[in-house]
């Protein structure tokens, strides 16, 4: 039982690049979501998955795209990378229920020149 | 909308000392509150919860949180704290209500515990 695996760990882009962050689960989650971390910021949402199908805006959605693979699986999509973009990115599920516990990846380090 | 505010950026103690992280939250409706831990180049990890019931929250490690619906607060605290204590710790909330349980951060507070 992993738990929630992300690859790539650390990725090193040019502006304009594209990449996809991979994200999956084996804990049978229903929810997915993808944050950024920025030093002094904490966490912020970018995008969220309630359910197998659904994707949803979170609090910061601009530049980035997401698909819902299957139960499993969440990416999320840099189309044009920007120096903007250099962050921390986690990815998390949630079990549905009486604990409503989000468990988290180790996080994929990007940097963007 | 919620929003979580950690009243301390940094905390720096001396190891054994007791600590309290402080956390002020505020939002319309009844809430879900959390503290998460993050160790250096590590992902989060849940030290606890609150979602309904007794006001007083045991965790992980020796820590544990009350909650203060009053004075809107859910603070960590640890009698006696360890050298490995040292990380960076996360207040969250969520709407009980909502279908998709989003969690609103606070920006952190890093627990720095010398010798």
């Amino acid at each position: 039982n992993a738990g929630v695996t992300q690859t790539p760990k650390f990725q090193v882009l040019k502006t304009g690049q594209s990449m996809t962050l991979q994200c999956a689960q084996d804990m049978n989650h229903n929810s997915m979501y993808w944050y950024r971390q920025d030093p002094g910021m904490g966490l912020r949402l970018i995008y969220y998955s309630a359910s197998e199908g659904t994707t949803d805006k979170g609090e910061v959605p601009n530049g980035y795209n997401v698909s819902r693979l299957n139960k499993r699986e969440f990416s999320l999509r840099l189309e044009s990378a920007a120096p903007s973009q250099t962050s921390v990115y986690f990815c998390a599920s949630r079990v549905q229920g009486s604990t409503d516990t989000q468990y988290f990846g180790p996080g994929t380090r990007l940097t963007v020149l | 909308a919620q929003s979580v505010t950690q009243l301390d950026s940094q905390v720096p103690v001396f190891e054994e000392a007791p600590v309290e992280l402080r956390c002020n939250y505020s939002s319309s409706v009844s809430v879900y509150l959390f503290w998460y831990v993050q160790y250096p180049n590590q992902g989060l990890q849940l030290l606890l919860k609150y979602l309904s019931g007794s006001t007083l929250v045991k965790g992980i490690n020796g820590f544990e949180a009350e909650f203060n619906k009053s004075q809107t607060s859910f603070h960590l605290r640890k009698p006696s704290v360890h050298i490995s204590d040292t990380a960076e710790y996360f207040c969250a909330v969520s709407d009980s209500g909502g279908s998709n349980y989003k969690l609103t951060f606070g920006k952190g507070t890093l627990l720095t515990v010398n010798p």
